[in-house]
């Protein structure tokens, strides 16, 4: 199956700093999403991204998809930003896109005030 | 809207008991999706579904059963559970290919 690497697994800031998470993958895919889950465990869905740039406040993402990354970017980061941030993705079978995702590891992200 | 609900919210069970896990969603979305994560990890897809009565096996389906009777349902069945399966459960709906989850439920299996 499709492989999905997330980098880092761990980051640490200080409230107004800013980041950049990648996700790596093995195969072409036709379909990409980032996730966030908060500390009481709700996955909230940021962007579906499977190619191209998208940007929604403080939050944007790119995907390179001839290249098999794509990158989410937090600017001045909030405590409330903590939590974990998933990247996953759905292997292009060459038919109909059915939403079977396949996930990274995470990216655990703590904010500090 | 509620949007994606699951119930319970947390079960205990012994080995080889059985229960089902609720999944219901408002929004009309045709597709519906079960996934367990384990501590650490990323979700893994158990299975799913395209429209009401139709189900597929996802990546980690054994020892689970589900069924879609209702466009706006998503059963999913352990009919005698095992340690291994303790994890937590998301379920998802999707529109346009964008997944919305459920809060979760919390299974422990003694």
């Amino acid at each position: 199956g499709i492989q999905v690497e997330q980098s880092p697994p761990d980051l640490i800031l200080q409230e107004g700093a800013n980041s950049t998470l990648r996700c790596n993958f093995s195969d072409s895919v036709n379909n990409l999403q980032w996730f966030h889950q908060n500390p009481w465990g709700q996955l909230i869905n940021l962007f579906y991204i499977p190619s191209g740039t998208k940007q929604n406040g403080r939050l944007s993402a790119t995907t390179v998809a001839t290249e098999r990354y794509s990158l989410l970017y937090i600017s001045s980061s909030q405590t409330t930003d903590s939590g974990v941030y998933f990247c996953a993705v759905e292997r292009n079978a060459g038919g109909t896109s059915y939403g079977k995702l396949t996930f990274g590891q995470g990216t655990i992200l703590t904010v500090h005030p | 809207n509620a949007g994606v609900t699951q119930t319970p919210k947390f079960r205990v069970l012994k080995t080889g008991q059985s229960m089902t896990l609720l999944c219901a969603q408002d929004m009309n979305h045709e597709y519906m999706y079960w996934y367990r994560q384990d501590p650490g990890m990323g979700l893994r897809l158990i299975h799913y579904s395209v429209g009401e009565g139709t189900t597929a096996k996802g990546e980690v389906p054994d020892g689970y059963n589900v069924s879609r009777l209702k466009k706006q349902n998503f059963l999913l069945g352990l009919e005698s559970a095992a340690p291994s399966q303790t994890s937590v459960y998301f379920c998802a709906s999707s529109y346009k290919r964008t997944q919305y989850f459920g809060p979760g439920t919390r299974l422990l299996v003694l």
